[in-house]
């Protein structure tokens, strides 16, 4: 089993809908999980931390449920702009190294 | 702030030369940087982990003598691919952890595009 899995994707929808991608870890011990964003042939960029009691940041709204070591990430009324692969991202706590998911693709439509 | 850069953005060279990319912290220092390598239409794999003043550490599969690594300084940290072959053609994008900050908080280079012909 692969350490971070997430839906493979690719989502496409159109402008205005909502959307969820999940996120499964594999260890129990991971301590802190993050979102991040990847353009095509750019770097990653954080999106968010996702915190044990659930965050949202504007039409962004992530959540972790460490007994089922799950982890969501609900977007809001879609922009264009929101096209990118989604990276879910695990640290496993005392080690320095994170670990990121394979990313899911997003196409928001005109 | 946190800015972290890399040279060269691209570069194309052919089998069996070396290629040198740099990743520097420019308003930060850094005990530790990292290094990943992307492949088209996957992930960000992490090769490396590079501790300024020690010895990286390697992922396992990843050949240290093929990939070198030096951390000479707070603020730099070079990857060297050695005897480059058009299998060893990624995206390699590095990140550096502010020193005293969590494990887990790494900014990103913007990544060099290794092509080997």
């Amino acid at each position: 089993r692969k350490e971070v899995e997430q839906d493979p994707g690719p989502f496409n929808v159109p402008e205005g809908a909502t959307v969820a991608f999940n996120c499964t870890y594999s260890n129990s011990a991971s301590q802190s999980f993050f979102w991040y964003r990847q353009d095509c042939r750019k770097e990653p960029k954080l999106l968010m931390s996702v915190y044990s009691s659930g965050n949202e940041d504007g039409r962004f709204t992530a959540q972790l449920n460490r007994a089922s070591q799950y982890i969501s990430l609900l977007i809001r009324d879609s922009k264009l702009s929101d096209s990118a692969t989604y990276l879910c991202v695990v640290n496993e706590g005392s080690y320095d190294k994170v670990i990121f998911g394979p990313g899911t693709s997003l196409s928001v439509i005109p | 702030g946190a800015v972290v850069s890399q040279h060269p953005s691209w570069v194309i060279c052919k089998s069996g030369t070396s290629v040198k990319i740099e990743c520097r912290s420019l308003d930060f220092q850094a005990t530790t940087m990292f290094w990943y390598r992307q492949f088209p239409k996957q992930s960000l794999m992490l090769m490396a982990t590079s501790n300024e003043g020690s010895k990286a550490t390697y992922e396992q599969g990843v050949e240290k003598d093929k990939f070198l690594i030096n951390h000479a300084s707070l603020t730099l940290s070079t990857l060297t691919v050695t005897s480059a072959h058009p299998e060893d053609s990624s995206f390699y994008i590095c990140s550096a952890r502010p020193t005293g900050t969590a494990p887990y908080e790494q900014y990103f280079g913007p990544g060099t595009r290794l092509t080997v012909t």
